[in-house]
Protein backbone atom coordinates (compact mmCIF):
# COMPACT_ATOMS: atom_id res chain seq x y z
CA UNK A 1 0.00 0.00 0.00
CA UNK A 2 1.33 3.60 -0.87
CA UNK A 3 2.24 5.57 2.36
CA UNK A 4 3.37 8.92 2.96
CA UNK A 5 4.21 10.67 6.02
CA UNK A 6 5.60 14.33 6.11
CA UNK A 7 7.60 15.58 8.90
CA UNK A 8 9.29 18.81 9.66
CA UNK A 9 9.11 21.87 12.25
CA UNK A 10 5.64 23.00 13.03
CA UNK A 11 6.84 25.99 13.99
CA UNK A 12 8.84 28.50 11.63
CA UNK A 13 9.87 32.06 12.41
CA UNK A 14 9.20 34.64 9.93
CA UNK A 15 11.82 35.27 7.17
CA UNK A 16 13.35 31.67 7.97
CA UNK A 17 13.02 28.55 5.51
CA UNK A 18 10.18 26.18 6.03
CA UNK A 19 11.63 22.50 5.14
CA UNK A 20 9.65 20.07 4.72
CA UNK A 21 10.37 15.67 4.13
CA UNK A 22 7.86 13.26 2.86
CA UNK A 23 8.84 9.89 3.51
CA UNK A 24 6.80 7.32 0.75
CA UNK A 25 6.90 3.58 1.43
CA UNK A 26 5.07 1.25 -1.00
CA UNK A 27 5.83 2.88 -3.58
CA UNK A 28 8.98 4.29 -5.65
CA UNK A 29 9.06 7.66 -5.93
CA UNK A 30 11.14 7.17 -9.36
CA UNK A 31 7.47 6.78 -10.83
CA UNK A 32 4.75 8.82 -11.25
CA UNK A 33 5.17 12.35 -10.05
CA UNK A 34 5.08 13.75 -6.11
CA UNK A 35 3.74 17.19 -4.92
CA UNK A 36 3.36 19.11 -2.31
CA UNK A 37 -0.43 20.90 -1.11
CA UNK A 38 -1.14 22.82 1.51
CA UNK A 39 -4.57 24.02 3.19
CA UNK A 40 -4.73 27.51 5.07
CA UNK A 41 -6.90 28.55 8.33
CA UNK A 42 -10.51 28.68 6.77
CA UNK A 43 -10.08 25.64 3.88
CA UNK A 44 -8.83 27.25 0.90
CA UNK A 45 -6.12 24.57 -0.70
CA UNK A 46 -3.51 25.79 -2.73
CA UNK A 47 -0.99 23.23 -5.31
CA UNK A 48 2.24 24.54 -4.06
CA UNK A 49 4.40 22.39 -7.22
CA UNK A 50 5.49 18.56 -7.47
CA UNK A 51 8.43 17.19 -8.94
CA UNK A 52 8.01 14.52 -11.05
CA UNK A 53 9.59 10.51 -11.98
CA UNK A 54 12.53 11.96 -13.69
CA UNK A 55 13.15 14.59 -11.36
CA UNK A 56 11.79 17.50 -13.26
CA UNK A 57 9.82 20.14 -11.33
CA UNK A 58 6.78 22.31 -11.97
CA UNK A 59 5.88 24.96 -9.32
CA UNK A 60 2.83 27.39 -8.62
CA UNK A 61 3.82 30.76 -9.92
CA UNK A 62 2.23 32.64 -7.09
CA UNK A 63 5.30 31.15 -4.68
CA UNK A 64 7.57 32.68 -7.05
CA UNK A 65 11.69 32.01 -6.67
CA UNK A 66 10.93 31.05 -2.79
CA UNK A 67 9.92 27.50 -3.95
CA UNK A 68 12.15 24.21 -3.89
CA UNK A 69 11.14 20.64 -4.09
CA UNK A 70 13.65 18.04 -4.45
CA UNK A 71 14.26 14.43 -3.87
CA UNK A 72 16.29 11.34 -2.56
CA UNK A 73 15.61 8.34 -4.36
CA UNK A 74 17.86 6.30 -2.52
CA UNK A 75 15.83 6.77 0.65
CA UNK A 76 12.07 7.38 -1.06
CA UNK A 77 11.72 10.84 0.18
CA UNK A 78 10.95 14.06 -1.29
CA UNK A 79 11.72 17.67 -0.07
CA UNK A 80 9.79 21.32 0.31
CA UNK A 81 11.87 24.22 0.95
CA UNK A 82 9.89 27.81 1.19
CA UNK A 83 12.10 31.04 1.58
CA UNK A 84 11.20 34.05 3.28
CA UNK A 85 7.73 32.69 4.79
CA UNK A 86 5.38 35.11 6.30
CA UNK A 87 2.67 34.67 8.88
CA UNK A 88 0.77 34.15 5.60
CA UNK A 89 2.25 30.70 5.37
CA UNK A 90 0.72 29.26 8.37
CA UNK A 91 -1.19 25.98 6.65
CA UNK A 92 -1.11 22.56 7.13
CA UNK A 93 1.09 20.91 4.32
CA UNK A 94 0.21 17.77 2.42
CA UNK A 95 2.21 16.00 0.17
CA UNK A 96 0.92 13.92 -2.12
CA UNK A 97 1.32 11.05 -5.08
CA UNK A 98 -0.34 12.50 -8.66
CA UNK A 99 -2.03 9.44 -10.55
CA UNK A 100 -5.43 10.07 -11.18
CA UNK A 101 -5.53 13.07 -9.99
CA UNK A 102 -3.72 13.16 -6.42
CA UNK A 103 -4.65 10.07 -5.25
CA UNK A 104 -2.21 9.38 -2.16
CA UNK A 105 -2.24 11.69 0.79
CA UNK A 106 0.12 12.17 3.74
CA UNK A 107 -1.82 13.23 6.85
CA UNK A 108 -0.36 16.38 6.81
CA UNK A 109 1.92 18.61 9.09
CA UNK A 110 0.83 21.66 10.73
CA UNK A 111 3.60 24.83 10.30
CA UNK A 112 2.96 28.35 12.16
CA UNK A 113 4.74 30.95 10.94
CA UNK A 114 5.68 33.26 14.00
CA UNK A 115 8.14 34.83 15.94
CA UNK B 1 -5.57 30.86 -13.58
CA UNK B 2 -8.54 28.99 -13.67
CA UNK B 3 -11.26 29.98 -11.10
CA UNK B 4 -12.89 26.80 -9.94
CA UNK B 5 -16.56 28.46 -8.21
CA UNK B 6 -18.59 25.94 -5.81
CA UNK B 7 -22.03 25.77 -4.60
CA UNK B 8 -23.47 26.33 -2.35
CA UNK B 9 -20.64 26.86 0.32
CA UNK B 10 -22.12 24.87 2.83
CA UNK B 11 -25.51 22.07 2.68
CA UNK B 12 -27.27 20.62 5.77
CA UNK B 13 -28.89 17.30 4.58
CA UNK B 14 -30.51 14.58 6.49
CA UNK B 15 -29.39 11.49 6.30
CA UNK B 16 -31.10 9.19 3.72
CA UNK B 17 -31.61 12.33 1.86
CA UNK B 18 -29.37 13.60 -1.49
CA UNK B 19 -27.17 16.11 -2.12
CA UNK B 20 -25.57 17.90 -4.71
CA UNK B 21 -22.33 19.87 -5.06
CA UNK B 22 -22.09 22.72 -8.04
CA UNK B 23 -18.43 23.19 -9.40
CA UNK B 24 -18.36 26.08 -12.41
CA UNK B 25 -14.83 26.45 -14.01
CA UNK B 26 -14.11 29.58 -15.73
CA UNK B 27 -12.48 27.61 -18.57
CA UNK B 28 -13.11 24.39 -20.42
CA UNK B 29 -11.71 21.33 -18.53
CA UNK B 30 -11.87 19.25 -21.61
CA UNK B 31 -8.20 18.26 -22.82
CA UNK B 32 -6.89 17.57 -26.42
CA UNK B 33 -7.24 14.25 -25.49
CA UNK B 34 -11.05 13.99 -24.66
CA UNK B 35 -10.09 14.01 -21.03
CA UNK B 36 -12.06 16.20 -18.75
CA UNK B 37 -9.94 16.99 -16.04
CA UNK B 38 -12.23 17.63 -13.51
CA UNK B 39 -11.78 15.87 -9.78
CA UNK B 40 -13.66 15.93 -6.01
CA UNK B 41 -12.25 15.48 -3.02
CA UNK B 42 -13.80 14.91 0.35
CA UNK B 43 -11.64 16.08 3.64
CA UNK B 44 -13.43 14.49 6.59
CA UNK B 45 -12.92 16.22 9.81
CA UNK B 46 -9.26 15.67 11.09
CA UNK B 47 -8.75 13.82 7.91
CA UNK B 48 -6.53 14.33 4.27
CA UNK B 49 -8.24 15.00 1.58
CA UNK B 50 -9.77 11.97 -0.06
CA UNK B 51 -10.01 11.45 -3.83
CA UNK B 52 -14.00 10.68 -4.76
CA UNK B 53 -14.06 10.92 -8.41
CA UNK B 54 -11.64 11.51 -11.30
CA UNK B 55 -11.96 12.71 -14.30
CA UNK B 56 -15.14 13.68 -14.19
CA UNK B 57 -17.21 11.19 -13.47
CA UNK B 58 -14.95 8.04 -12.25
CA UNK B 59 -15.59 6.66 -9.16
CA UNK B 60 -12.12 6.40 -7.50
CA UNK B 61 -10.84 3.23 -5.81
CA UNK B 62 -13.33 2.40 -2.58
CA UNK B 63 -15.75 4.92 -2.97
CA UNK B 64 -19.09 3.87 -2.41
CA UNK B 65 -21.33 3.96 -5.61
CA UNK B 66 -23.52 7.09 -3.57
CA UNK B 67 -21.54 8.85 -5.20
CA UNK B 68 -21.50 10.50 -8.69
CA UNK B 69 -20.12 12.74 -10.51
CA UNK B 70 -21.26 14.84 -14.16
CA UNK B 71 -20.92 17.66 -15.93
CA UNK B 72 -19.67 19.57 -19.68
CA UNK B 73 -16.86 21.32 -20.12
CA UNK B 74 -17.48 24.06 -17.35
CA UNK B 75 -20.24 23.26 -15.03
CA UNK B 76 -20.17 19.87 -13.29
CA UNK B 77 -22.17 18.57 -10.36
CA UNK B 78 -20.86 15.74 -7.39
CA UNK B 79 -24.28 14.15 -6.68
CA UNK B 80 -24.58 11.95 -2.57
CA UNK B 81 -27.24 9.90 -2.78
CA UNK B 82 -28.75 8.63 0.19
CA UNK B 83 -25.99 10.83 2.26
CA UNK B 84 -24.75 9.12 5.84
CA UNK B 85 -23.19 10.17 8.44
CA UNK B 86 -19.66 9.69 7.25
CA UNK B 87 -20.10 11.93 4.46
CA UNK B 88 -19.47 14.85 6.88
CA UNK B 89 -16.97 16.87 6.00
CA UNK B 90 -15.55 19.47 3.07
CA UNK B 91 -15.66 18.82 -0.48
CA UNK B 92 -13.61 20.18 -3.02
CA UNK B 93 -12.91 20.24 -6.67
CA UNK B 94 -9.80 20.51 -8.36
CA UNK B 95 -8.88 21.01 -11.78
CA UNK B 96 -5.54 19.46 -13.30
CA UNK B 97 -5.69 20.52 -16.76
CA UNK B 98 -3.22 23.44 -16.31
CA UNK B 99 -0.84 25.04 -14.50
CA UNK B 100 -1.52 26.32 -11.52
CA UNK B 101 -3.26 23.51 -10.45
CA UNK B 102 -6.16 24.97 -8.37
CA UNK B 103 -9.26 23.90 -5.87
CA UNK B 104 -12.45 25.20 -5.51
CA UNK B 105 -13.66 27.21 -2.13
CA UNK B 106 -14.69 24.01 -0.40
CA UNK B 107 -18.03 23.63 0.18
CA UNK B 108 -18.95 22.05 4.27
CA UNK B 109 -21.74 19.38 4.21
CA UNK B 110 -22.98 18.72 7.77
CA UNK B 111 -26.18 16.52 8.91
CA UNK B 112 -29.60 17.65 10.18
Amino acid sequence: EVQLQESGPGLVKPSQSLSLTCSVTGYSITSNYWGWIRKFPGNKMEWMGYISYSGSTSYNPSLKSRISITRDTSKNQFFLQLNSVTTEDTATYYCARYGQGFDYWGQGVMVTVSS
Amino acid sequence: DIVLTQAPLSVSVTPGESASISCRSSKSLLSSKGITSLYWYLQKPGKSPQLLIYRMSNLASGVPDRFSGSGSETDFTLKISKVETEDVGVYYCAQFLEYPYTFGAGTKLELK
